[in-house]
């Protein structure tokens, strides 16, 4: 079974500074991906990044981007420039390809709570 | 990506009744998933529904208590019965990415009293 863990439960950062959110993964899958969720007040669960387990280049979405570090099973968030919006509970996720481009669930971390102060 | 309408938003429940959450998608997909978040903590799947087939419930959730449907492509129904405070969460569903990630629904904001 693969698990996913967030160390961090809650982290602050100051308006236009940098903040990198914490993931470490287990897995025995060779074919997966990871995800950066975003949870606003709102509930609403937004995509903020994905990551391919076969690419070695981390990906990059604007101001947010990935170190993705495969053989150490770690999988941080960096947010650039922080905005207030940016306030909201993130979570990290993992799920593995079942053939094709079928997807199985996905398996979330336990949250960090990000406020962005001005 | 795939648009997902899940009614209703928010629902105040007496204890002992039940209450079905509807999820409407705008497109076909083979997958869909509801997970529970109680107050504070992470996503937990309840279940996947594929459709034409029986719901595929995760350890600590049955058919009993989480009835799903899914009648068709686009469609699914969550039914939380016989409820009591301790279901008191958000509940939402969410389908197979189509093109870059999931998508879930809105939430459904559930209190039990």
């Amino acid at each position: 079974a693969q698990t996913v863990t967030q160390s961090q439960p809650e982290m602050s950062v100051q308006e236009a500074e940098t903040v990198t959110l914490s993931c470490t993964y287990d897995t025995s899958e060779s074919n997966y991906y990871l995800f950066w969720y975003k949870q606003p007040p709102s509930r609403q669960m937004i995509l903020v990044i994905r990551q391919e387990a076969y690419k070695q280049q981390n990906a990059t979405e604007n101001r947010f981007s990935v170190n993705f570090q495969k053989a150490a099973k770690s999988f941080s968030l960096k947010i650039s420039d922080s905005q207030l919006g940016d306030t909201a509970m993130y979570f990290c996720a993992f799920t593995r390809l079942l053939g094709g481009t079928s997807y199985g669930k996905l398996t979330f971390g336990q949250g960090t709570i990000l406020t962005v102060h001005p | 990506s795939a648009v997902i309408s899940q009614k209703p938003s928010r629902d105040i429940c007496q204890r002992g009744t039940s209450l079905t959450i509807q999820c409407q998608v705008d497109s076909q997909v083979t997958m869909m998933f509801w997970y529970r978040q109680q107050p504070g903590q992470s996503l937990t799947l309840i279940a996947t529904a594929n459709q034409g087939s029986e719901a595929t419930y995760e350890s600590g959730f049955v058919i009993d208590k989480f009835p799903i449907s899914r009648p068709n492509l686009t469609f699914s129904t969550l039914t939380v019965s016989n409820m009591s405070p301790e279901d008191s969460s958000i509940y939402l569903c969410s389908v197979d990415p189509q093109t870059y990630g999931y998508t879930f629904g809105s939430g459904t904001r559930l209190t039990v009293v």
